[in-house]
């Protein structure tokens, strides 16, 4: 099945930083989706970007899409050592259908 | 604040125990998922559901199965729990149309001994 891949695995940057990953995908998709998940706990969803969009952006955070490249890009903007945590992209391929995600980037902010 | 709850945070079971984990959420979703996360694997989802007592196999269904005789409620049976089913359970809710996210629930950490 089609699957989201991240990179890099694992970031580490200083606070104030700006952080990137990346993610590509397989196949044709209705949106993209990038989730955060804390050691241990759930995922939240941090913004979704339609197949027809280019860029989007919430608070300090910018996604990018390129579907004739099939991949995506987070940028998280004056890094703080709360954004420590794992990131995900996931990949929905119809409407309302089932995300596939991607194996995550860890991102480290260090103080 | 909509919520999705799953019974427990953390589960210790017998290998061939039969093990029920439940979600429940609030929002009135019509969509339901159960995910598995394992280390270098990933989040794979096991089963999923768009209504009451509709229920769709995922990408890795052996030796589960679901449940879902009210819309709030999602549960994820292990027919004859096994050690290679130790993993973190993650339920999710979502709207039915697209471009929606999904909403998880704070995962159950269930071993397997």
């Amino acid at each position: 099945s089609q699957q989201g891949e991240e990179d890099p695995q694992a970031l580490s940057i200083q606070e104030g930083e700006n952080a990137t990953m990346n993610c590509s995908y397989k196949t044709s998709i209705n949106n993209l989706q990038w989730y955060r998940q804390n050691s241990g706990r759930g995922l939240v969803h941090l913004i979704l970007i339609r197949s027809n969009e280019r860029e989007k952006h919430s608070g300090r955070l910018r996604v990018t899409l390129d579907t004739s490249k099939k991949s995506s890009s987070l940028l998280i903007t004056a890094s703080r050592a709360a954004d420590t945590a794992s990131y995900f992209c996931a990949t929905d391929a119809r409407m309302g259908g089932k995300l596939i995600f991607g194996q995550g980037t860890e991102l480290s902010v260090k103080p | 604040d909509v919520k999705v709850t799953q019974s427990s945070r953390y589960l210790v079971k017998r290998t061939g125990e039969k093990v029920f984990l439940e979600c429940v959420q609030d929002m009135d979703h019509e969509n339901m998922f159960w995910y598995r996360q394992d280390p270098g694997l990933g989040l794979r989802l096991i089963y999923f559901s768009y209504d009451v007592k509709m229920k769709e196999k995922g990408d890795i269904p052996e030796g589960y199965s679901v449940s879902r005789e009210k819309k709030e409620r999602f549960s994820l049976i292990l027919e004859s729990a096994s050690t290679n089913q130790t993993s973190m359970y993650l339920c999710a809710s979502s709207r039915p149309t697209g471009n929606y996210g999904y909403t998880f629930g704070s995962g159950t950490r269930l071993t397997v001994v």
